[in-house]
């Protein structure tokens, strides 16, 4: 069955230390992935994605994430993270299907402290 | 470009009520549109998914009944909660999917708070 797991519920770090966020998928084929991120009460905003092409992607507010098949992961990175980045963050794989159906990973809660 | 807007952000409603929720994208026609529930410090939960001018397809243990939607022109779409019980009481998101788009990108609105009481 088609799933995606983010291991960490929740995750602290301090201001300016790096970050990785975990995901992990379960699919046939190659998927596209996403990373999004919702402050409290909000919609969700995209960070990145993967569809096709080289598998080190470049996001908004300087993440990054790793697209890796032999470990169908697409970890979420930052080198240095700031207090305005606490926030959830979500992956999500698309998968065909014509409607372009997302499946959501449970999230990962971080918080940043000074 | 690409915004999707929902109306309203939040409502609250006395039990037995009906609820409506609009979703619109306001700068690309949307053929495809999402409509999600998520719990409290939970995921997002996929309700239905209805292409304009068709039935919504609901997911597996979403009442048709009782979440009517509807996507009757390529920027709106909307969920009314029937008869709502405060259990229906969660964070409504309805995302968004066109031809401007590209292959399975989504944007999303920023969501509805129903309270029932």
């Amino acid at each position: 069955a088609q799933s995606v797991t983010q291991p960490d519920i929740h995750i602290t770090v301090s201001e300016g230390a790096s970050l990785e966020l975990r995901c992990n998928y379960s699919y046939g084929a190659t998927p596209y992935l996403f990373w999004y991120v919702q402050s409290p009460g909000q919609g969700l905003q995209l960070l990145l994605k993967y569809f096709s092409g080289d598998t080190l992607v470049q996001g908004i507010k300087g993440f990054e994430a790793e697209f890796k098949r032999s470990q169908s992961s697409f970890n979420l990175r930052k080198p240095s993270v700031h207090w305005s980045d606490a926030a959830e963050y979500f992956c999500a794989v698309g998968f065909s299907g014509g409607y372009n159906k997302l499946i959501f990973g449970a999230g990962t809660r971080l918080a940043v402290h000074p | 470009g690409a915004v999707v807007s929902q109306h309203p952000s939040r409502v609250i409603c006395k039990s037995g009520t009906s609820v409506k929720i609009e979703c619109r994208s306001l700068d690309f026609q949307a053929t495809t549109m999402f409509w999600y529930r998520q719990f409290p410090k939970k995921s997002l939960m996929l309700m239905a998914t209805s292409n304009e001018g068709s039935k919504a397809t609901y997911e597996q243990g979403v009442e048709k009944d009782k979440f009517l939607i509807n996507h009757a022109s390529l920027t709106l779409s909307t969920l009314t909660v029937t008869s709502a019980h405060p259990e229906d009481s969660s964070f409504y998101i309805c995302s968004a999917s066109g031809l401007l788009a590209g292959t399975g990108e989504q944007f999303f609105g920023p969501g509805t708070r129903l309270t029932v009481l």
